[in-house]
């Protein structure tokens, strides 16, 4: 049964940084797309970045710069690193398993809250 | 970029009703386009995926059709669990993928 479980949420203030974490089972991460995903509180989904299955990484316009994807192969695990963080960057982060023949998600985590506020 | 408008924003309607539900891409995406449903509290689940085609598992009231710039998402019959929040995605300008901004689905 593929799984996708984020950790590494929490408050952090403007300027810091923070890692969310996301550890895969019933696949392996390092033959996949993989995504993350976020959600402002009430808001709508903003799709993050995505890492090739070469390693290639892309980001969207508002994180690049700060944001990093990245992923450790020896624990199914995919990463990301975000520095400078600000007021607008809280919201609930997933991490999701892009298909990639049909360029959708498919599988999704739960989900963890990232909060930045003084 | 391209920009994906959903239409309406909300909709309420009652059990048995059937739902029709709009997006339309800013350019030309061929079918690249993905509907998810989302509840509160958790995270989106696949819908239908290139435009029309159903998802394992997902029951076969949901239907999708479009191509280019106009979409849209069917539901035959609203079952009380189909009331949630829906959007679309575009990937045609993968990897740059752009959600809508959702369609609240409430019970009337």
């Amino acid at each position: 049964e593929v799984q996708l479980v984020e950790t590494g949420g929490g408050l952090i203030q403007p300027g810091g940084s923070l890692r969310l974490s996301c550890a895969a089972s019933g696949f392996t991460v390092s033959s996949n797309y993989m995504s993350w995903v976020r959600q402002a509180p009430g808001k709508g989904l903003e799709w993050v970045s995505v890492i090739y299955s070469g390693g290639s990484t892309y980001y969207a316009d508002s994180v690049k710069g700060r944001f990093t994807i990245s992923r450790d192969n020896s624990k199914n695990t995919l990463y990301l690193q975000m520095n400078s963080l600000r007021a607008e960057d809280t919201a609930v982060y997933y991490c999701a398993k892009l298909w990639f023949g049909a360029l959708g998600f498919d599988y999704w985590g739960q989900g963890t809250l990232v909060t930045v506020s003084s | 970029d391209i920009q994906m408008t959903q239409s309406p924003s909300s909709v309420s309607a009652s059990v048995g009703d059937r739902v029709t539900i709009t997006c339309r891409a800013s350019q030309g995406i061929s079918s690249w386009l993905a509907w998810y449903q989302q509840k509160p509290g958790k995270a989106p689940k696949l819908l239908i995926y290139a435009a029309s085609s159903l998802q394992s598992g997902v029951p076969s009231r949901f239907s999708g059709s479009g191509s280019g710039t106009d979409f849209t998402l069917t539901i035959s019959s609203l079952q009380p669990e189909d009331f949630a929040t829906y959007y679309c995605q575009q990937a045609n300008s993968f990897p740059s993928i752009t959600f809508g901004q959702g369609t609240r689905l409430e019970i009337k």
